[in-house]
């Protein structure tokens, strides 16, 4: 069975710094990622996704995330992170069209003035 | 284009009472799913539907919980009765396979809280 680990549960920046967040899954074949944003309240909100081909894939927002297969790993990242930035950030993995996602615990990004 | 629907937003209730959820997919869309979100969690599937038929349902707690989309197209989705650790954030999203992709989408979700 896959899984995804996001190993900081919780993340603190400064407005204007860059940011990664730390994705790893589990998963025999080639996976379809994805990265979820959740504001306070609301649902999820798909920022980007990975099928196949160039791995790294560029988003909504300004958020980029690099697939790596040798390191099992497809980290989010954003160069220059804005206040409205601050939300709950969840790494999926799914198995192919139509079936379910498996998510990571998600990582709380806190963004400081 | 309208996004995923559901309704209500939140609902307070008491154990042992029932308690129902719907969802409004986005049009055209297939494939729905309900996913349940516990606090400081990622969401964790429940049930998922292709058409009007429940193809996995393994995660659902069948004792309480029921769902059903008798149409293809909206869905329900049930407890009976409601236990204190079924508060949580009840998910509905959708997908179309006509996308060759597996990208989900999410509606704004039901909060339930279960006193």
């Amino acid at each position: 069975a896959q899984s995804v680990t996001q190993p900081d549960i919780h993340i603190t920046v400064s407005e204007g710094a860059s940011l990664e967040l730390r994705c790893n899954y589990s998963y025999g074949a080639t996976p379809y990622l994805f990265w979820y944003v959740q504001s306070p309240g609301q649902g999820l909100q798909l920022l980007l996704k990975y099928f196949s081909g160039d791995t790294l894939v560029q988003g909504i927002k300004g958020f980029e995330a690099e697939f790596k297969r040798s390191q099992s790993s497809f980290n989010l990242r954003k160069p220059s992170v804005h206040w409205s930035d601050a939300a709950e950030y969840f790494c999926a993995v799914g198995m192919g069209a139509g079936n379910m996602l498996t998510f990571g615990g998600g990582t709380r990004l806190m963004v400081k003035p | 284009e309208a996004g995923v629907v559901q309704s209500p937003r939140y609902k307070i209730i008491e154990k042992k009472q029932p308690v129902a959820f719907w969802c409004n997919p986005i049009s055209g869309h297939n494939t729905l799913y309900w996913y349940l979100q516990n606090l400081g969690q990622g969401p964790e599937l429940l049930i998922r539907y292709e058409n009007e038929e429940a193809v996995d349902d393994s995660q659902l707690p069948k004792d309480r919980f029921s769902a059903e989309r008798l149409k293809g197209v909206d869905s329900t989705l049930k407890i009976q009765p409601a236990e204190l650790g079924d508060s949580a954030v009840y998910l509905c999203a959708s997908s179309s396979l006509n996308e060759g992709s597996d990208t989900q989408y999410f509606g704004p979700g039901t909060r339930l809280t279960v006193l």
